[in-house]
């Protein structure tokens, strides 16, 4: 069945540091690929998506693009902010068309 | 508007009480999903509803788990028999458009449900 895999957290960075959360997915077909984004005490939040291999998606300065030949999603920030400290989930929906999330990341930035 | 409302924001069962747990989601949105969330996990899936039919109930973890959406609107997760094992956060998202393949319109979250089974 599908399934996605993200690195463990938390993610602990300084503030204006490069961020790279992993995501790598296992799916049939063609899935289309999601990063979602739960700030604390608010709801999961879709953050970018990209539909089809090499597709970028992009949001608050956070990207991601579809690596269809590594199976891959990996979210990046060139200049993280204490404002993005969540926990992030990657997530995908195949050929069942229902979204299968990862376990998530929780990213802190300090100042 | 309005986003996706789902109550009570916390709730607390004995082991063995009943619960019913209320989702509201964006007027007009066609397919409604249940997730569970437990600590330091991802959302699983539940339950899937487009309109008032449940198309998937696939991930219901056992027969004590009952959902119902009778006028295609509000929705009711149902959790008879309550275990500790239950403990986790219900969510709730709404999608304005069917579940199809070639749909992949955004689901819009409530804030969910913290359920603790004592």
């Amino acid at each position: 069945g599908d399934s996605v895999t993200q690195m463990e957290g938390p993610v602990t960075l300084s503030e204006e540091a490069f961020l790279t959360i992993n995501c790598t997915y296992t799916a049939t077909g063609y899935p289309s690929l999601f990063w979602y984004v739960q700030y604390p005490g608010e709801g999961l939040q879709l953050l970018l998506k990209a539909t089809k291999a090499d597709d970028k998606g992009s949001n608050k300065g956070f990207e991601a693009t579809y690596r269809k030949e590594t199976t891959s999603f990996h979210l990046e920030k060139g200049s993280v902010q204490v404002s993005d400290s969540a926990v992030y989930f990657c997530a995908l929906t195949g050929t069942a068309s229902k979204l299968t999330f990862g376990t998530g990341t929780r990213l802190q930035v300090t100042l | 508007g309005a986003g996706v409302s789902q109550s009570p924001r916390y709730k607390v069962a004995k082991r063995g009480q009943d619960v019913a747990l209320r989702c509201d989601p964006i007027s007009g949105h066609v397919s409604l999903f249940w997730y569970q969330q437990a600590l330091g996990q991802g959302p699983e899936f539940l339950t899937y509803f487009q309109n008032e039919a449940q198309l998937d109930k696939s991930g219901l973890p056992s027969d004590r788990f009952f959902a119902e959406r009778p006028e295609g609107s509000v929705s009711t997760l149902k959790i008879q028999r309550t275990q500790q094992e239950d403990s986790a956060v219900y969510l709730c998202a709404s999608r304005v458009g069917r579940l199809t393949f070639l749909d992949n319109s955004p689901l819009h979250f409530g804030n969910g449900t913290r359920l603790t089974v004592t």
